[in-house]
């Protein structure tokens, strides 16, 4: 089955600088890469997704860049805000019509934004 | 709408006992998902559902079983809990293949 890792599992910085979190999953049919946020003790929520047929998609502050030959993708937050300060999740699947998305998660990384 | 709910919040459970989880959602979406946290990990999809009476194993389905009569509902049952089920559950919705949306969860905890 897919396998997801993520780095680093802690990031700290300081407030306005931008912050940069990794993720590399092993197959290579995944075509769907969406980020979640999970503020202490409250639910996983969406925060940017991208498919494979796209290498870049922004969100005001936020962005997402996929590079399908290497099988990474990276979450990029820029003029980080103390708001950030979070648990951020990445996570593949494999679109298969007809079926649910079954999502394979990374660990997480704890993102501090110090004032 | 209230969006996906869960209930209970919290519970304690003794090893070898059952207990249902509840989770419903009021936005007519037909996927439905549960996934289990453990602490400093990321989510592990149990079981999922693409739409009333059918139900298919995730990653992590050992020693749960669902159902799911209704569009609505997706009950998560744990039948003999074992101190390896202690975690936070989370159930999840999706209008077909789009944005899943969680509940706020239940911390389950077996002793």
């Amino acid at each position: 089955g897919e396998n997801v890792e993520q780095h680093p599992s802690t990031l700290s910085v300081q407030e306005g600088d931008s912050a940069v979190i990794k993720c590399t999953y092993s197959d290579s049919a995944s075509n769907y890469f969406p980020w979640y946020k999970q503020e202490l003790g409250k639910r996983p929520q969406l925060i940017i997704d991208i498919r494979s047929n796209v290498g870049e998609k922004k969100d005001q502050r936020i962005a997402v860049t996929l590079n399908k030959t290497a099988k990474h993708f990276s979450l990029h937050i820029t003029e980080t805000q103390p708001e950030d300060s979070a648990v951020y999740f990445c996570a593949a699947s494999i679109w298969d019509p007809g079926s649910a998305r079954q999502l394979t998660f990374g660990s997480g990384t704890q993102l501090t934004v110090l004032p | 709408n209230a969006g996906v709910t869960q209930t209970p919040k919290f519970r304690i459970l003794k090893i070898g006992q059952s207990m249902t989880l509840q989770c419903a959602q009021d936005m007519n979406h037909n996927y439905m998902y549960w996934y289990r946290q453990d602490p400093g990990m990321g989510l592990k999809l149990i079981y999922y559902s693409v739409g009333a009476g059918i139900t298919d194993k995730g990653e992590v389905p050992n020693g749960y079983n669902v159902s799911r009569s209704t569009t609505e509902d997706f009950p998560l049952r744990l039948e003999l809990a074992a101190p390896s089920q202690t975690s936070v559950y989370f159930c999840a919705s999706s209008l077909q293949q789009n944005e899943q949306f969680f509940g706020p969860g239940t911390r389950l905890t077996v002793l």
